[in-house]
């Protein structure tokens, strides 16, 4: 049981390419979201999503797209990558049973150049 | 969503106690506590939750006022493995919202 699954763990981009994030999980949990982690400060929420086909933005959903075709993956898009988005990423998924504890990955190291 | 207070940074003798404090003044009556920790830069790590009665699992002990208005983690026997950022998080509510909101958290140092 893997629980949530982020890829790629370390990302290099320049300036203005694009990139998908992945996020799957294996709970079969409703719930998932995606945060950024800047050095020295806590997560700050980008986008989340209540169940397939449903998404809403967080408090820094600027430059970043999300979709959620199915329960298991919840992907984030960077449309054009700015030094700003620079990040350390965190997706977490949580059951529809709103007290019950999120889960989250590992997390995924971007650097923009 | 209530707003959580946490110290800066704490430090801990190993093997003693560890009380980490978090103030919730806001808090309203269907809101749960959570706590979190990270070690170095990994993901979150899920450590307790309750509403207003005590709880302990194998992890930690959570104390909850009886006004809700502010809460404790104690780590019972703390282990340098312990060292990380723990977050004291409130959620819930009638819109059955599931947004986290961290603030920066308590930096714990345990020592040898």
């Amino acid at each position: 049981n893997a629980g949530v699954t982020q890829t790629p763990k370390f990302q290099v981009l320049k300036t203005g390419q694009s990139m998908t994030l992945q996020c799957a999980q294996d709970m079969n949990h409703e719930y998932m979201s995606w945060y950024r982690q800047d050095p020295g400060m806590g997560l700050r929420l980008i986008h989340y999503s209540v169940g397939a086909g449903i998404t809403d933005q967080g408090e820094v959903p600027n430059g970043y797209n999300v979709s959620r075709s199915t329960t298991e993956d919840f992907p984030l898009r960077l449309l054009s990558a700015a030094p700003s988005q620079t990040s350390v990423y965190f997706c977490a998924c949580g059951s529809d049973r709103f007290n019950q504890p999120q889960h989250f990955g590992d997390g995924t190291r971007l650097s923009i150049l | 969503d209530a707003k959580t207070t946490q110290p800066p940074s704490m430090d801990c003798a190993e093997g003693r106690a560890a009380n980490l404090p978090c103030n919730h003044s806001t808090i309203s009556g269907n809101e749960y506590v959570y706590w979190y920790r990270q070690i170095h830069s990994q993901g979150p790590q899920y450590i307790i939750h309750g509403l207003k009665n005590n709880e302990t699992n194998e992890m930690a002990s959570l104390i909850i006022t009886e006004d809700r208005k502010s809460s404790t983690l104690i780590l019972p026997h703390a282990t340098l493995r312990d060292t990380a950022v723990y977050y004291c998080i409130v959620r819930g509510g009638t819109s059955g919202t599931y947004k986290y909101i961290f603030g920066t958290g308590t930096r714990l140092k345990v020592l040898a």
